[in-house]
């Protein structure tokens, strides 16, 4: 049981340049969200899922967008990388949110130059 | 106002003592209350939800005062593991999907 993996672990882009991270998690969570974790900010929210084909925005969401096609996959896309991207990407499960609590991913850190 | 205030420390604890910090949330809908637990430059876990009665696990006790709008944590008889950052999460979804973190509060135990 793997749990929430995130690929890359670390990632450094030109400005300008696109990717994806790769979220996927093997415990059949309904929801799953992406955050970015910056120095002295907390964890922000970018984009959340509560089901495959379902997303929506979060607190910060300029810049990046993400699709559902499956439970078990959340990839996060950055469209145009800029050096304000540069952050730690964390993606979350959760079984149904609420009480239930979310499981992280280890992170990507991505700088972007 | 962030949403979610904490106290950023870093509070220096003696081994085996007692040690309290507390989290104010700004949103009075919020349905969901969490703990976490974070080390340093690795991913946020799940330390306790916080329910409205209280509730411990262990050495750990969490508090909700919803009149007050902040939920605490106590860590009793401190351990050299117990070195972390600890975050109070608010789910201000009425789904349960939208987490607010707080900046985190540095909890550092000394032999």
């Amino acid at each position: 049981n793997a749990g929430v993996t995130q690929t890359p672990k670390f990632q450094v882009l030109k400005t300008g340049q696109s990717m994806t991270l790769q979220c996927a998690q093997d415990m059949n969570h309904e929801y799953m969200s992406w955050y970015r974790q910056d120095p002295g900010m907390g964890l922000r929210l970018i984009h959340y899922s509560v089901g495959a084909g379902i997303t929506d925005q979060g607190e910060v969401p300029n810049g990046y967008n993400v699709s559902r096609s499956t439970t078990e996959d959340f990839p996060l896309r950055l469209l145009s990388a800029a050096p304000s991207q540069t952050s730690v990407y964390f993606c979350a499960s959760s079984y149904r949110g609420g009480g239930y609590g979310y499981t992280f991913g280890s992170g990507t850190r991505l700088t972007v130059v | 106002r962030k949403e979610v205030e904490q106290d950023p420390g870093p509070f220096n604890v003696p081994e085996g003592a007692t040690v309290a910090f507390n989290c104010t949330y700004s949103n009075s809908a919020s349905q969901s209350f969490f703990w976490y637990r974070q080390d340093c430059r690795k991913e946020p876990k799940l330390l306790m939800s916080v329910y409205s009665s209280g509730n411990e696990d262990g050495r750990f006790t969490a508090q909700l005062n919803r009149a007050s709008q902040y939920i605490s944590l106590l860590i009793r008889d401190s351990k050299l593991s117990d070195s972390a950052t600890y975050l109070c999460v608010v789910d201000r979804g009425a789904a349960g999907n939208k987490l607010t973190f707080g900046g985190g509060t540095r909890v550092l135990v000394k032999p």
